[in-house]
């Protein structure tokens, strides 16, 4: 059983640009949450995916979006990178038929935007 | 008010000491996560319970479902626990994947 994986690891970007990250979720999970993570502050939920439809939004403009695929890995997107777009993001996986509320993290990718 | 507080949110210790840190919050829960997270971002996920106390090796987590509060208990503290442990709630309804999160509490131990 593969955990889950996200992809890249760390990312320098500039102001203006837009970021691809990737998510591959547990094996026999459909659910992936996004996190993002700023430097000395606890994850604040982005959205959820559940066979590929957004499932639930947090606070989070336009430009965060995202995708799930039929092998429910994961993208987030976010255009128009600003300065405080810089943080850690985090993706989790789980799955209802298992304990709906039990998350998988996987090791996060760091996004630096300069 | 946060939905979620942990206390304290910095801890020092000496190897071998009992670490107790706690996580209030005011909304209704199915259960609870305790998680950990070392220097570079990844987070692990120590427990999820919803009643009663889980032990994990030296980790012990309670929860007091009508209190709204969770301790997160590390007997025989060791420098490799030093990391920052967080608590978390669902709080999404239908959107179960929705976790918030407790601000963290920075775990040192010495040795």
């Amino acid at each position: 059983e593969t955990g889950v994986t996200q992809s890249p690891t760390h990312l320098i970007k500039t102001r203006g640009q837009q970021v691809t990250l990737r998510c591959s979720s547990q094996s026999g999970h459909n659910t992936v949450s996004w996190y993002q993570q700023a430097l000395g502050q606890g994850p604040q939920f982005i959205f959820q995916y559940y066979r590929e439809e957004e499932n639930g939004r947090g606070n989070f403009p336009p430009r965060f979006s995202g995708l799930q695929f039929p092998n429910y890995s994961s993208e987030l997107n976010v255009n128009a990178l600003e300065l405080d777009d810089s943080a850690l993001y985090l993706c989790a996986s789980s799955s209802p038929g298992q304990g709906h509320n039990e998350q998988f993290f996987g090791p996060g990718t760091r996004l630096t935007v300069l | 008010k946060n939905e979620v507080e942990q206390s304290p949110q910095n801890l020092t210790a000496q190897e071998g000491e009992f670490i107790t840190i706690n996580c209030s919050y005011s909304v209704g829960i199915s259960a609870l996560h305790w998680l950990q997270q070392h220097p570079g971002g990844g987070i692990v996920s120590l427990f999820m319970l919803s009643s009663g106390k889980k032990k994990h090796g030296r980790l012990i987590a309670t929860i007091n479902i009508q209190e709204k509060h969770s301790s997160l208990h590390i007997t025989a503290s060791h420098p490799r626990d030093s990391a920052v442990y967080i608590c978390a709630v669902p709080t999404g309804g239908t959107s179960y994947g929705k976790l918030t999160f407790g601000q963290g509490t920075i775990l040192t131990v010495h040795p």
